[in-house]
């Protein structure tokens, strides 16, 4: 097993334009995580799902952000209409979760949207 | 109020030499974990070390170790013997019991630079 893997690293586009991004998450991990960093800060959450079922989302995502994880394995994260505001590192991590606090998420390299 | 306060933007350390990294968290959840991660230019985020509020030794992972005080709220990571492939962000994270969600909460992270 290769790890998480994003696709693509690197995303440049204009403004009012939509992007989509993937994620593959370890195969034997339940859970899968979309988070979003901009510089000097943090990761900061979007939403995760188990399985296929997206179990919570942040007030940071907008109408404009969707998610999806089809089947249960890989996942999608599209930004509609994109804004300068949306550029920022999107990163995917996964877990495998059976309660309690201490799964670790395992985090891809994630992918950089650049939106000019 | 932010949930995880890391208050060092930056460090410097001399290779070979110990560094803490300090950490500060805030919640009202007697049940809650603490994790450390590392993130070199690369963007891709690591796993270090994991706490559990109700583990009674510190943490430790190889040259990683985690000096709990669990009155003072500090998670701070002492890495020891620094090595040159050490420089990267760290980031402190909590992830809380409430509503089981088992969401993390990152701080703003500590830029640490070992130098020869």
């Amino acid at each position: 097993d290769t790890g998480v893997s994003q696709d693509p690293r690197h995303k440049i586009t204009k403004r009012g334009q939509n992007v989509t991004f993937r994620c593959d998450p370890i195969s034997e991990h339940n859970r899968l995580y979309w988070y979003r960093q901009t510089l000097g800060q943090g990761p900061e959450f979007l939403t995760y799902f188990q399985n296929e079922a997206q179990l919570e989302k942040s007030r940071l995502l907008s109408d404009r952000f969707s998610a999806e994880r089809p089947k249960g394995s890989f996942s999608t994260l599209e930004i509609q209409r994109t804004e300068q505001g949306d550029s920022a590192m999107y990163l995917c991590a996964s877990s495998y979760f059976a309660g309690g606090f201490s799964n670790e998420q395992f985090f891809g390299p994630g992918t950089r949207l650049t939106v000019l | 109020a932010q949930k995880i306060t890391q208050t060092q933007p930056g460090m410097f350390v001399q290779e070979k030499e110990a560094v803490t990294l300090d950490c500060t968290y805030d919640t009202s959840d007697p049940s809650y974990g603490l994790f450390w991660y590392k993130q070199p230019s690369s963007g891709e985020m690591i796993f270090l070390i994991y706490q559990g509020s109700y583990d009674q030794q510190n943490a430790t992972e190889g040259r990683y170790s985690l000096n709990f005080q669990k009155a003072r709220k500090s998670a701070n990571l002492v890495i020891s013997a620094s090595q040159l492939g050490d420089s990267a962000m760290y980031f402190c994270a909590m992830r809380e019991g409430v509503g089981g969600s088992y969401i993390p909460t990152f701080g703003r992270g500590t830029s640490l630079i070992v130098h020869p």
